[in-house]
């Protein structure tokens, strides 16, 4: 299983664009990347998943470089509603195994 | 329906107390999950269903028992638990051989020990 590294915690404030990475350096080829939303006393919510190149939805954008050791989540403008956990999970998609969560990006949006 | 719904939401159970939480999904999901979570840490694996059948224990301690009784229903038998089992407990679901996108969490089940 992929493991994953992510910053413990991030600043921003509303109206900014929130990026968070996520390193995955042992990523497997068919492995998919997802990054999911947690607030406090909630499921995680998935947010994106993507293969390569980009992905956009939403709620967020997914970058993936060539090499998918690593991603970004991108967070357009920003309310204190983002406020919350962000975990980047990686794994097969088709594998119900592999939903093991690292330790999370935790987001402050401040006023 | 694209929700799974956890019950009870709060519950408080002394060490010596037997009870259960119940997870619910009518999204036809054949795989279903537990996880525990304690404050300010991720969402741990504890066990695994796939088709009504148990596919993974995480080494769970024996006071956790799961149980699946049919293909919408997920439940988590608890005896004899420890103040140290305090935690939210996470349900999830989602689709067996073909593309996840994404699980889909409940809301959890606090759970105080006392």
């Amino acid at each position: 299983l992929a493991k994953t590294t992510q910053p413990i915690s991030m600043d921003s404030y509303e109206g900014q664009e929130v990026n968070i990475t996520c390193s995955h350096n042992n990523i497997a080829t068919n492995d998919y990347i997802t990054w999911y939303q947690q607030f406090p006393s909630q499921g995680p919510r998935f947010i994106i998943q993507g293969y390569k190149t980009k992905v956009t939805n939403e709620v967020a954008s997914l970058f993936i470089p060539a090499d998918r050791k690593s991603s970004t989540l991108s967070l357009p403008r920003v309310s204190l509603s983002d406020t919350a956990v962000y975990y980047c999970l990686v794994g097969y998609p088709y594998n119900n195994n592999d939903m093991r969560f690292g330790a999370g990006t935790r987001l402050t949006v401040k006023p | 329906d694209t929700e799974v719904t956890q019950t009870p939401k709060h519950l408080v159970m002394g060490m010596t107390n037997k009870k259960s939480l119940k997870c619910e999904q009518h999204m036809g999901h054949r795989a279903m999950y537990w996880y525990k979570q304690k404050a300010k840490k991720p969402p741990e694996l504890m066990f695994v269903y796939s088709y009504e059948k148990l596919s993974i224990n995480e080494s769970v301690p024996s006071r956790f028992s799961p149980e699946c009784p049919n293909s919408s229903l997920l439940n988590l038998h608890l005896h004899a638990l420890q103040p140290e089992d305090s935690a939210l407990y996470l349900c999830a679901s989602s689709q067996v051989g073909r593309h996840n996108y994404g699980y889909t969490f409940g809301s959890g089940t606090r759970l105080t020990v006392v």
